[in-house]
């Protein structure tokens, strides 16, 4: 009963560069999203995806890529890292638009 | 603009019954969603209401009052484990969730 899978949990990188946060659902949601958390804040939507080939942007998504090739993972790609991206990502995935979305443990990633 | 409104921190007492409010602004509204994180951890999905009025589920309940663009969450027979923040989060017109910061409530003996 995994649900949605986040690796890693912790991650420490230097400004500039780069590296991948996954994301993985065994609930076979067509719907998946990223966002990150900062305290004190709301969850910021960084990129969502309706179903495999198909990813738009969120609200932050500068700096930031995805890809969707299986219904399974969608992974986070983070080129150049900058301070401004330490955060707690999160994904989540629902089955449709208007239904809950299941979030994965979280990512917490400091720029340093 | 879009924007949500909850009070940052609420203070109860074991036992006792809460009611966190939630005003919204949105571009469109296709329900509303609330949603309890403790510290640390992931959010986790407690109501939806999409029409008017109370959604009652175990000691949990949710009103809408979609003309008022206002929700509130009740809890009630307070549990030290109900210690965590709760999020309100409206869906707008292009089914997208727009958060708030939510609303810190601590459980006291």
């Amino acid at each position: 009963n995994a649900g949605v899978t986040q690796t890693p949990k912790f991650r420490i990188l230097k400004i500039g560069q780069s590296m991948t946060l996954q994301c993985t659902q065994d609930m076979n949601h067509n719907y998946m999203y990223w966002y990150r958390q900062d305290p004190g804040m709301g969850l910021k939507l960084i990129y969502y995806s309706v179903g495999a080939g198909i990813t738009d942007k969120g609200e932050v998504p500068n700096g930031y890529n995805v890809s969707r090739s299986t219904t399974e993972d969608f992974p986070l790609r983070l080129e150049l890292a900058a301070p401004s991206q330490t955060s707690v990502y999160f994904c989540a995935s629902s089955q449709q638009e208007n239904q809950p979305q299941h979030f994965g443990d979280g990512t917490r990633l400091s720029i340093l | 603009g879009q924007n949500i409104d909850q009070p940052t921190e609420m203070t109860a007492t074991e036992g006792a019954i809460v009611q966190i409010n939630c005003t919204y602004q949105t571009s469109g509204f296709n329900g509303l969603f609330w949603y309890q994180q403790h510290a640390g951890e992931a959010p986790t999905f407690l109501s939806y209401n999409v029409l008017d009025g109370l959604e009652e589920k175990g000691r949990f309940s949710s009103f809408l009052s979609r003309s008022k663009g206002y929700s509130y969450l009740l809890l009630k027979e307070l549990q030290m484990k109900d210690s965590a923040s709760y999020l309100c989060a409206p869906m707008d017109s292009n089914y997208q969730l727009i958060w708030g910061a939510g609303t810190k409530l601590i459980i006291k003996p």
